[in-house]
């Protein structure tokens, strides 16, 4: 079937550096995209999300861009802090498939070195 | 405004046993889901509810049944809990059929 996957597990950056997360997507009916953060022992919390008519949507210090002709979203942490160190989610939804679905992917672990 | 909140955090059952987790929002939503999430995977939807008095299969269903009798409360129960349905249990809610608010997680162990 169908899913949103991750091209990497985990990713180590420096305090203050920019961070970038990836994450391959195969349902090309996808409507909407968004991006999740988990802390340790904690529920998933709402980053940003973006709309399959949109390409690009920014946050506080978040960036998501959305290319649909490769069928990939990215997440752009810009000056990485060690607040940031979590595991981050995408996830999809297709209007015109189950209600509310969200797919998710198996998330990748963000550390953060001070 | 408490948001998406779940009772237990924590429980320990087991093989045979039944419980029921409670997931209660103050946010006037009218979507809810129950997920279970697994070391190195994804959360997978276990049932969801579009509304009031309304429930739906999602992708791993069984072993498990839903009630959503109050707008504010859904709830998961386990009849005969089994080793393999130790996991972590998130609840979220939804205005729409977007952005989805989660609450903090029940840990069940089944031994």
């Amino acid at each position: 079937g169908e899913s949103v996957g991750l091209h990497l597990p985990t990713l180590s950056v420096q305090e203050g550096d920019n961070s970038i997360i990836n994450c391959a997507y195969s349902n090309s009916a996808s409507d909407y995209f968004i991006w999740y953060k988990q802390e340790s022992g904690k529920g998933p919390q709402f980053i940003i999300d973006i709309r399959s008519n949109m390409d690009k949507r920014q946050g506080q210090r978040v960036t998501v861009l959305l290319n649909k002709t490769v069928k990939h979203l990215s997440l752009q942490i810009a000056a990485t802090q060690p607040g940031d160190s979590a595991v981050y989610f995408c996830a999809e939804n297709h209007y015109g498939g189950s209600q509310g679905n969200l797919i998710f992917g198996k998330g990748t672990k963000l550390s953060v070195k001070p | 405004n408490a948001g998406v909140t779940q009772t237990p955090k924590f429980r320990v059952l087991k093989t045979g046993q039944s419980m029921t987790l409670l997931c209660a929002q103050d946010m006037n939503h009218e979507y809810m889901y129950w997920y279970r999430q697994d070391p190195g995977m994804g959360l997978r939807l276990i049932h969801y509810s579009v509304g009031e008095g309304t429930t739906a299969k999602g992708e791993v269903p069984d072993g498990y049944n839903v009630s959503r009798l109050k707008k504010q409360n859904f709830l998961l129960g386990l009849e005969s809990a089994a080793p393999s349905q130790t996991s972590v249990y998130f609840c979220a809610s939804s205005p729409t059929l977007e952005t989805q608010y989660f609450g903090p997680g029940t840990r069940l162990l089944v031994l």
